[in-house]
């Protein structure tokens, strides 16, 4: 198995730009978990689904965040529009019944 | 609201036993667990346990839960220059484990020679 996939795994963009960061999970896994990571904060969960659907969306820190996963195989992270605050790595994660949940490499997000 | 503490360093020496510790609020929390990040990489889930526990040994770890305290360690025995990296304590809610985690920052362990 691939593992969670994530891409792309740098961006670097301009304030003001959006930004789409994405995630394919572990084939069969029904939730996904979007996560930033900063030196300051430590890892927050954002947002996570189950069954595609969104559950809680409670750590998303703005309208300016927007998560979707319209199938069980691909969710996008969206930023719109970027702020130099925003950079931080953005982690998904997948799990299946049962308590581990499996992390991709993380997209590290810089915005200048 | 949930809150998960841990000390930000742990120097040890190499074949030494390292003890990394952490507290945790919420007290309905099922399962609580340790996580090993190594640098560039992401998260990988390392053991945990289920709080009607209190203790868990998986080869060289050992995990101590002590819910009255809301305390959780993690003993690595015989640390090695492999050990190396950041270890999070993070505990996931009562919804039957469907929900995400909350993690405490993270303890940098670092080997001396």
């Amino acid at each position: 198995d691939a593992g969670v996939i994530q891409s792309p795994r740098h961006e670097v963009t301009e304030m003001g730009q959006e930004v789409t960061l994405r995630c394919k999970p572990i084939s069969g896994h029904n939730s996904l978990f979007w996560y930033r990571q900063t030196m300051m904060r430590g890892l927050e969960l954002l947002i996570y689904f189950n069954n595609n659907v969104p559950i809680d969306d409670s750590g998303m820190p703005e309208d300016r965040f927007s998560a979707k996963m319209p199938n069980a195989s691909f969710s996008t992270l969206k930023i719109q529009p970027s702020e130099p605050r925003d950079s931080a790595v953005y982690f998904c994660a997948s799990k299946l019944t049962g308590y581990e949940q499996y992390f991709g490499p993380g997209t590290r997000l810089t915005v200048t | 609201g949930e809150d998960v503490e841990q000390s930000l360093f742990l120097s040890v020496r190499e074949g030494d036993s390292s003890v990394i510790n952490c507290t945790y609020t919420d007290s309905s929390s099922t399962y609580l667990y340790w996580y090993k990040q190594e640098p560039g990489a992401g998260l990988q889930l390392l053991t945990y346990i289920f709080s009607n526990m209190d203790m868990k040994q998986d080869q060289r770890l050992t995990v101590l839960l002590n819910k009255k305290d809301k305390h959780l360690s993690l003993r690595i025995a015989d640390t090695q220059t492999g050990d190396s990296a950041i270890y999070f304590c993070a505990e996931g809610g009562s919804g039957g484990g469907a929900d995400g985690l909350t993690f405490g920052k993270g303890t940098h362990l670092i080997i001396q020679p």
